[in-house]
């Protein structure tokens, strides 16, 4: 079946640190990836796409690259700010008529000043 | 533009008593979704809905009642609660474009005792 594997948290980064967190994927056929962000409090909402292999989705300074080799779609922001503490989730959708996304544990990120 | 609104935020219930957990959306989206969200287990998907008079099981449907009358609502019921549905519910929507996002209320936060 598909899945995502999202590297485990938490992540703890001092403001202005590179960040990086990892996703990989399985699934038959070709998905559209997506990062979503939860902010305390919220529910969570879409923070990035990309839906073919090689696309690039960015947003807010986050990117993230789809690459169907390695079958991974890593999260990165080149210096964090103390307002990116959220949850990050990773998913992916297979198209046709089936709606679900299949989505990552969740990565805490904790950025101190 | 409200987007989806759940309510209540917060409910406490006894083993045994049932409740509906409220969530509209004024977007006209076609797609609905209820998602529970537990530590270390991520979101995984109760039930959905790809329109009015049609629902479908997710991957944990048990215990968990919901219907689709008209595009804007989609009700969850707890028929029974146990303690393990003690959890934070999150109700979803999208249109039925390919990869367009999908929209999360803010969530409700469910203890049973």
């Amino acid at each position: 079946g598909n899945s995502v594997t999202q590297m485990e948290g938490p992540v703890t980064l001092s403001e202005e640190a590179f960040l990086t967190i990892n996703c990989t994927y399985t699934a038959t056929g070709y998905p559209s990836l997506f990062w979503y962000v939860q902010y305390p409090g919220e529910g969570l909402q879409l923070l990035l796409k990309a839906t073919k292999a090689d696309d690039k989705g960015s947003n807010k300074g986050f990117e993230a690259t789809y690459r169907k080799e390695t079958t991974s779609f890593h999260l990165e922001k080149g210096s964090v700010q103390v307002s990116d503490s959220a949850v990050y989730f990773c998913a992916l959708h297979l198209g046709g008529s089936n709606y679900k996304l299949t989505f990552g544990k969740g990565t805490l990120l904790t950025v101190n000043p | 533009n409200a987007g989806v609104t759940q309510t209540p935020k917060f409910q406490v219930l006894k083993t045994g008593q049932s409740m509906t957990l409220q969530c509209a959306q004024d977007m006209n989206h076609e797609y609905m979704s209820w998602y529970r969200q537990d530590p270390g287990m991520g979101l995984r998907l109760i039930h959905y809905s790809v329109g009015a008079g049609i629902t479908d099981q997710g991957e944990v449907p048990n215990g968990y009642n919901v219907s689709r009358s008209t595009t804007e609502d989609f009700p969850l019921r707890l028929l029974s609660a146990a303690p393990s549905q003690t959890s934070v519910y999150f109700c979803a929507s999208k249109t039925g474009t390919l990869n367009s996002p999908l929209h999360f209320g803010n969530g409700t936060r469910l203890t049973v005792t």
